[in-house]
């Protein structure tokens, strides 16, 4: 099993609607989950950290973390075109000396 | 406005030039970070320094030289690049290594003819 997981995509979701990306990860000790915004040409932005199982709200952003299955997720309420860009979920693995470890991250284009 | 920042924006050079890349931030933090990212791929981890001392070197090449002269200062010396090391450079810096949330710079683009 690959570190961390997610679907490349892309995923197409119409404006208004809401985008759900997900992440799974295979070191059962993580503590610390992150979501970075990248746009194409640009660097990472941090947009969502997630530590405790459970949801994290922040504007229209929704971050979900559960533990027991090993799956985070990011939900994206009322899509709009700026949210258009790749998402990268991000984890620290304590079996290797707690490195932040990225997945290959998930495209989404969303449709106006 | 990203608070780190990193200088320059763009550099071409060639195999047998040396150059450094510059990152600075001002947020109080005591690690930073050098990563490589190529198109389409996550960030690479190449360094991470802590409290000024380098404490992961992903066994990158010894072509790359990094340097933190101080807690808010992190360079990266370049010599003999090849091709393939054509990149983006990233730049991040966190409150502590590791775990904590990783702010990053606009990066440098890097073009080896």
């Amino acid at each position: 099993q690959k570190e961390v997981e997610q679907n490349s995509g892309p995923l197409s979701v119409p404006e208004g609607a809401i985008a759900s990306l997900n992440c799974t990860y295979s070191d059962r000790g993580s503590q610390s989950f992150f979501w970075y915004r990248q746009y194409s040409g640009k660097s990472p932005e941090l947009i969502m950290s997630i530590y405790s199982n459970g949801d994290k709200e922040d504007g229209r952003f929704t971050a979900q973390l559960n533990k027991a299955s090993q799956y985070v997720s990011l939900l994206i309420r009322d899509s709009q075109p700026s949210d258009s860009a790749t998402y990268l979920c991000a984890v620290n693995m304590p079996d290797r000396d707690d490195k932040i470890i990225f997945g290959k991250g998930t495209r989404l284009h969303i449709l106006p | 406005d990203t608070e780190v920042t990193q200088t320059p924006k763009h550099l071409v050079m060639g195999m047998t030039n040396k150059k450094s890349l510059k990152c600075e931030q001002h947020m109080g933090h005591r690690a930073m970070y050098w990563y490589k990212q190529k198109a389409k791929k996550p960030p690479e981890l190449m360094f991470v320094y802590s409290y000024e001392k380098l404490s992961i070197n992903e066994s990158v090449p010894s072509r790359f030289s990094p340097e933190c002269p101080n807690s808010s200062l992190l360079n990266l010396h370049l010599h003999a690049l090849q091709p393939e090391d054509s990149a983006l450079y990233l730049c991040a810096s966190s409150q502590e290594q590791l775990s904590k949330p990783q702010h990053f710079g606009d990066g440098t683009r890097l073009s080896i003819l």
